[in-house]
């Protein structure tokens, strides 16, 4: 069981606007930073979001972070078939010894 | 080219040790802390634990530690995650990912055990 919640599933039609939701607690989202993987099935994850709503050079701008409390967001507009993967969040601070947690992911059907 | 390029699958019976390597190419291999994680099927990922390829300081997770190995080869620009006692539940895709972002990963390494 992950410690931090996703739905199982989500889906859209293309040119939609979806979000996934990630709960966790005040222990771990509510207090560091969330990040956001997309992962096609059979390859490895690729960083989608860092630190809450910051997006890495070359990842669309359609995908978007939010974070508020102990819930945080991915938003993915102007969905495109590509975009059907498997979307887990995960949760960590800066310091070198802490934990990261992840969810236990979305499967997004386009 | 950017990238991290991990060993081949192992089928492993319990009890057995696994040693999975990840080569770093296209970046200051000592730039970067790396990180293994594992991911059994129809889950998310798990963290492993680290480690500084700069001195090979290594920190692992409560429930690897006693179990787990991590080492470097800076001539190669290679890091080794070996994991001890294998169990069945040790069953799972392994990666690299490099950074506290994880913001690059290595294409996985199955490890069956069977």
């Amino acid at each position: 069981q992950s410690v931090l919640t996703q739905p199982p599933s989500a889906s859209g039609t293309p040119g939609q606007r979806v979000t996934i939701s990630c709960s966790g607690s005040s222990s771990n989202i509510g207090t560091i930073y969330v990040y956001w993987y997309q992962q096609v099935p059979g390859t490895a994850p690729k960083l989608l979001i860092y630190r809450n709503n910051q997006r890495p050079s070359g990842v669309p701008a359609r995908f978007s972070g939010s974070k508020s409390g102990t819930s945080a967001s991915l938003a993915i507009s102007g969905l495109r078939s590509e975009d059907e993967a498997d979307y887990y969040c995960a949760a960590w601070d800066d310091s070198l010894r802490g934990p990261r947690v992840f969810g236990g992911g979305t499967k997004l059907t386009v | 080219q950017v990238q991290l390029v991990q060993s081949e699958a192992e089928l492993k019976k319990p009890g057995a040790s696994v040693k999975v390597s990840c080569k770093a190419s296209g970046y200051t291999f000592s730039g970067y802390y790396m990180y293994w994680l594992r991911q059994a099927p129809g889950q998310g990922p798990d963290y492993i634990g680290w480690i500084n390829p700069n001195n090979g300081d290594t920190h692992y997770e409560q429930k690897y530690q006693g179990r787990v190995t991590m080492t470097r080869d800076t001539s190669m620009n290679t890091v080794y995650m070996e994991l001890s006692r294998l169990r069945f539940d040790d069953t799972a895709v392994y990666y690299c990912a490099r950074g506290v972002r994880f913001d690059l990963w290595g294409q996985g390494t199955q490890v069956i055990v069977s």
